[in-house]
């Protein structure tokens, strides 16, 4: 059984073009978190959201719990942001659950 | 500060031996977390601890054992490697239990069992 289900898994984009990237999940949650995972395999923390929006530079997180989905935005999407991007819930206290990710590929 | 650190970055065991993976952070986390991550299945928590002498299980625990004597150090066993645990493993931590802070993760480790 998968508790996130993330799309599309596979997304090419033009340098300068918005992006979505959505994640729905079908557990009751604490938090939902954004995470980047770069090419050389390093992993980094986006955002951690409980509800609402939040915004860090170009990126744009969302979330609607009663729908039980949340987005990832990328405006005026660059090279350097091609990497896979992973949602992750927080159920049952302490217990993570992952998507399989969205490889994201941003041509010049 | 460190981060987290991890230890070794690669390594290859035969079936049946038996190793530690090694996680430390510097940052006073009481969280800390260890995850296996394979091809199409996204990261799986295998144990996890809240604070020093305090472990629980995650989703994948089987083959593996931890202990937190430290704040600092959440080292995981494998008694007896598998093939199956062929992976690449990553330890992680936060200020507090209960998802409600960044996950500062560390650099992986990719271990092969022949």
């Amino acid at each position: 059984k998968n508790e996130v289900e993330q799309s599309p898994q596979n997304l090419t984009a033009q340098e300068g073009e918005f992006i979505t990237i959505n994640c729905s999940y079908s557990v009751g949650i604490s938090a939902l978190h954004w995470l980047q995972q770069h090419p050389g395999g390093g992993i980094v923390s986006l955002f951690m959201l409980s509800s609402g929006k939040k915004k860090h530079g170009r990126l744009i997180a969302t979330i609607n719990i009663q729908e039980k989905h949340s987005s990832l935005h990328i405006t005026a999407s660059h090279p350097r942001d091609s990497a896979v991007y992973i949602c992750a819930v927080v159920s049952g206290g302490n217990q993570f659950y992952f998507g399989t990710g969205t490889s994201l590929t941003v041509i010049p | 500060n460190a981060g987290v650190t991890q230890t070794p970055k690669f390594q290859v065991l035969k079936t049946g031996q038996s190793m530690t993976l090694q996680c430390a952070q510097d940052m006073n986390h009481e969280y800390m977390s260890w995850y296996r991550q394979d091809p199409g299945m996204g990261l799986r928590l295998i144990h996890y601890s809240v604070g020093a002498g305090i472990t629980d299980q995650g989703e994948v625990p089987n083959g593996y054992n931890v202990s937190r004597s430290t704040t600092e150090d959440f080292p995981l066993r494998l008694l007896s490697a598998a093939p199956s645990q062929t992976s690449v493993y990553f330890c992680a931590s936060s200020y507090t239990p209960g998802g409600w802070n960044e996950q500062f993760f560390g650099p992986g480790t990719r271990l092969t069992v022949l």
